[in-house]
């Protein structure tokens, strides 16, 4: 039963340009959003997150939009660099301590 | 500056033999976890503890134990290790589970055969 679902397992976009991935929910308990980068052969670091009371939250070039009625989270990459080229998870709770991860969307930035 | 540590990076076993995990953390966090990764999926709770002593199941406790006697270490047992326990386990903390981000370390490729 997987609560959270990145339907995209692949992102390919040119350098510079806007990345925008996509996460979806199922359980609308979950109440906290969060998006976590990996590099191969390295463990996930955060990235950035949102509550479920708001519908934005910027920082620097990474943007997290949050559509509750439609269960939907994406987060926005602009400008795209190649150092972006990394795993993206997005991962959401609803309690202190169940957190539940999408499977990842790999996300390829072009020189 | 370490963070989180996990040893060993990898290991191979055999199918009935059992291993222990460790992570270790430097950050004084109250909160640690123990995740699995397989492919096409995302990382699963396996357990979690909010404390020095203490220990919770979390989404796939199965195969598994934990044991948090030093509020820096975590420890993830196999005491009888199976072919569908193949995954490459993470381990995080965090401050609090209140909406706080975990810190993850680099994880252990763990085959069993």
């Amino acid at each position: 039963d997987q609560q959270v679902k990145q339907n995209s397992p692949s992102l390919s976009v040119q350098e510079g340009r806007i990345s925008i991935l996509n996460c979806d929910y199922t359980n609308s308990m979950f109440d906290y959003f969060l998006w976590y980068k990996k590099y191969p052969a390295e463990g996930p670091t955060f990235l950035i997150s949102i509550s479920s009371i708001k519908d934005k939250n910027e920082d620097g070039r990474f943007t997290v939009f949050l559509n509750k009625s439609a269960k939907h989270l994406s987060l926005h990459i602009v400008p795209s660099q190649p150092g972006d080229s990394a795993v993206y998870f997005c991962a959401a709770k609803y309690n202190n301590n169940d957190m539940r991860f999408g499977a990842g969307t790999r996300l390829t930035v072009k020189p | 500056n370490a963070g989180v540590t996990q040893t060993p990076k990898f290991r191979v076993l055999k199918t009935g033999q059992s291993m222990t995990l460790l992570c270790a953390q430097d950050m004084n966090h109250e909160y640690m976890y123990w995740y699995r990764q397989d492919p096409g999926m995302g990382l699963r709770l396996i357990h979690y503890s909010v404390g020095e002593g203490t220990t919770a199941k979390g989404e796939v406790p199965d195969g598994y134990n934990v044991s948090r006697l030093k509020k820096q270490n975590f420890l993830l047992g196999l005491e009888s290790a199976a072919p569908s326990q193949t995954s490459v386990y993470f381990c995080a903390s965090s401050w609090s589970g209140n909406n706080q981000p975990q810190h993850f370390g680099d994880g252990t490729r763990l085959s069993i055969l």
